[in-house]
């Protein structure tokens, strides 16, 4: 069965340092990787999406990369934190070849002081 | 205007009672449309999905989609307390990788 980890589960980091945030499927070849925010009242938003390693697509300017190195590794990045940048971070993966559903890791929880 | 609009709520009803949700879609091109549960501080688990008009049953939940109106709604039969959490629509183009477009999520608590 697949499964999706996303790690860590909490974070609190200083305004302009580094982030890395990652994400590993199992059970799966070639998905489509997606990272959301989720913003309070603010809904889920797309950030980046994968369909392929090193292939990504930005929906939203930001602070913020992503990287594909493996097929099942999904990697969130920055070089400096913004306080705009804290949120519920969350990764997604889907299978390109049929209808079926999205499946969220358990989410990141970063808090920018 | 929002791709997706959902009325956040939040919503608070006593068990047993009959919860209805709902969204609204703006884009008449989206072909399916989801409804995700997300417990706090969990990531969106899939409830159910529809493709095009009409209803789907699945035990105590009914998902239905009005694509004249762009109206989707989720209908919660013999509510419980674990049914508590944040409720969220999502409509999907075909052909776009995937990418799902939300609504803010409505907060649901189901009171004993």
């Amino acid at each position: 069965s697949q499964t999706i980890h996303q790690w860590p589960a909490t974070l609190v980091q200083p305004v302009g340092s580094p982030l890395s945030l990652e994400c590993t499927v199992e059970g799966t070849s070639n998905p489509n990787l997606y990272w959301y925010r989720q913003a309070a009242g603010r809904g889920l938003q797309l950030l980046f999406y994968s369909v392929g390693i090193g292939q990504i697509s930005s929906e939203v300017p930001q602070n913020l990369s992503a990287s594909r190195p493996q097929d099942r590794q999904f990697i969130l990045s920055s070089k400096k934190l913004l306080l705009s940048d804290s949120g519920f971070y969350l990764c997604a993966w889907s299978d390109p070849f049929g209808i079926t559903e999205a499946f969220f890791g358990q989410g990141t929880r970063l808090t920018v002081v | 205007q929002k791709e997706v609009e959902q009325d956040p709520g939040p919503l608070s009803v006593p068990e047993g009672a009959i919860v209805s949700l709902n969204c609204t879609y703006s884009n008449s091109a989206f072909q399916y449309f989801m409804w995700y549960r997300q417990y706090s501080r969990k990531g969106p688990e899939l409830l159910m999905y529809t493709y095009s008009s009409g209803n789907k049953e699945d035990g105590r939940f009914t998902a239905q989609v009005d694509k004249s109106s762009k109206y989707i709604s989720l209908f919660i039969r013999d509510s419980q307390p674990s049914d508590s959490a944040t409720y969220l629509c999502a409509s999907y183009l075909w052909g776009s990788n995937y990418k799902l477009t939300f609504g803010k999520g409505t907060l649901l608590t189901v009171n004993p």
